[in-house]
């Protein structure tokens, strides 16, 4: 079992809809999860950060993290062409000082 | 701020050949770590460098991998009699441990081994 899972997708909405990532993760000690997108051929740029359960909002991006259920998630609200790209999720626990990475999800946003 | 800078950008080598890959952290960042993603492929973690600390090298995929960190800064990524299976794009990323943990990357270096 991979630490932190994503569906692969390739997930397509239509320009001005809200996307929805999600991700799970194995290891219960994992204390801080992250956002990152991935443009292709270039390299992965942090867009959120989630500490706590519950929302964060920033912008039009919103995670969200339920520890009780391992679950994080990334909504892309006003979805534009320009979010097309590849998300990663991460997760950090201080167990070894371990990140771990999903395989990401590629998003395609169609005008 | 400066960013996390990483060089070469791109990088020809034949096989047999060695490597040396540069990454420069963003100032006061304490941990540094090395990744590895050949096409269309997810992150593979290779080696992780925090303050005075012993590396964690638990990733690197075979002894021809090593790396080393100078003065808590500057690391260098070394492959050895390289291999046409080590063609991939090197990322370097940094963070500073004890704030947020928050990694910022390196734009990379596109190894190609022909």
């Amino acid at each position: 079992q991979k630490e932190v899972e994503q569906n692969s997708g390739p997930l397509s909405v239509p320009e001005g809809a809200i996307a929805s990532l999600n991700c799970t993760y194995s290891d219960r000690g994992s204390q801080s999860f992250f956002w990152y997108r991935q443009y292709s051929g270039k390299s992965p740029e942090l867009i959120m950060s989630i500490y706590s359960n519950g929302d964060k909002e920033d912008g039009r991006f919103t995670a969200q993290l339920n520890k009780a259920s391992q679950y994080v998630s990334l909504l892309i609200r006003d979805s534009q062409p320009s979010d097309s790209a590849t998300y990663l999720c991460a997760s950090y626990t201080n167990t070894g000082n371990q990140f771990y990475f999903g395989t990401g999800t590629s998003l395609t946003v169609i005008p | 701020g400066a960013g996390v800078s990483q060089s070469p950008s791109n990088k020809v080598t034949e096989k047999g050949k060695d490597v040396e890959l540069r990454c420069d952290p963003i100032s006061g960042h304490t941990a540094l770590y090395w990744y590895r993603q050949s096409l269309g492929q997810g992150l593979e973690f290779l080696i992780y460098f925090q303050g005075n600390s012993a590396p964690d090298k638990s990733g690197l995929p075979s002894d021809r991998f090593s790396a080393e960190r100078t003065g808590g800064s500057v690391s260098t990524l070394t492959i050895q009699r390289t291999q046409q299976e080590d063609s991939a794009v090197y990322l370097c990323a940094s963070s500073f441990q004890g704030r947020s943990y928050e990694q910022y990357f390196g734009p990379g270096t596109r190894l190609t081994v022909t």
